[in-house]
């Protein structure tokens, strides 16, 4: 069974530095891009970037470019987002999702199959 | 950019009627297009992907069409455990982004 299990919910100051991860079980962790999307409260779900954990290939969206920082280990199929300093805008739900691909002639299609549960971060003084 | 738009914002539907929800994007995204369904406290749940075809595990019930710019959720006989938030998603080849649509609503009448 496949699986993304998302570290827990983070309080935090602005300024500090933040790092959360998602682990992924039951399937090759190395070969799936693994994706960040936010979801801040009462709204709908952004986009933030994708990493291939085999390489540590990395894709970010224009919003979220040089913002923050995704990371992978695949030794322990770990996949991370990081904040070098944190603001209160950056409060949120945090999740992780496998990028699925499959084809449908004549392109690849690509969505999220799977899912984390979320990581809250609260940032606030 | 690619700006996605879905319609309406909210719909209120009794139990075991229909509901047909529209996403457009602002340009052609052929057949890559997802739709989502998420309650609330939960992560978004994968309903339909290349625009058509149902995710493991979602009932009959949920049927997406569409190509190009224009694409429809379809969910027939609403289920109480139907009543979520929907969001289409669309990826652009190059440069190679997804984007979501602001989600629409379904709720009970």
């Amino acid at each position: 069974e496949v699986q993304l299990e998302q570290s827990g919910a983070e309080v935090k100051k602005p300024g500090e530095s933040l790092k959360i991860s998602c682990k992924g079980s039951g399937y090759d962790f190395a070969t799936s891009w693994i994706g960040w999307v936010r979801q801040m409260p009462g709204k709908g779900l952004e986009w933030m970037g994708l990493i291939y954990p085999g390489d540590s290939d990395t894709t970010y969206s224009p919003s979220f470019q040089g913002q923050v920082t995704i990371s992978a280990d695949k030794s322990i199929n770990t996949a991370y987002l990081q904040w070098g300093s944190l603001k209160a805008s950056d409060t949120a739900i945090y999740y992780c999702a496998r990028r699925g691909a499959v084809v449908i002639e004549p392109d690849f299609v690509y969505y999220f199959d799977y899912w984390g549960q979320g990581t809250l971060v609260n940032v606030s003084s | 950019e690619m700006v996605m738009t879905q319609s309406p914002a909210t719909l209120s539907v009794s139990p075991g009627e229909s509901a047909t929800l529209s996403c457009r994007a602002s340009h052609g995204v052929s057949s890559n297009l997802a739709w989502y369904q998420q309650k609330p406290g939960q992560a978004p749940r994968l309903l339909i992907y290349g625009a058509s075809t149902r995710a493991t595990g979602v009932p009959a019930r949920f049927s997406g069409s569409g190509s190009g710019t224009e694409f429809t959720l379809t969910i027939s006989s609403l289920q109480s455990e139907d009543f979520a938030v929907y969001y289409c998603q669309q990826f652009n080849k190059w440069p190679p982004i997804f984007t979501f649509g602001p989600g629409t609503k379904v709720d009970i009448k």
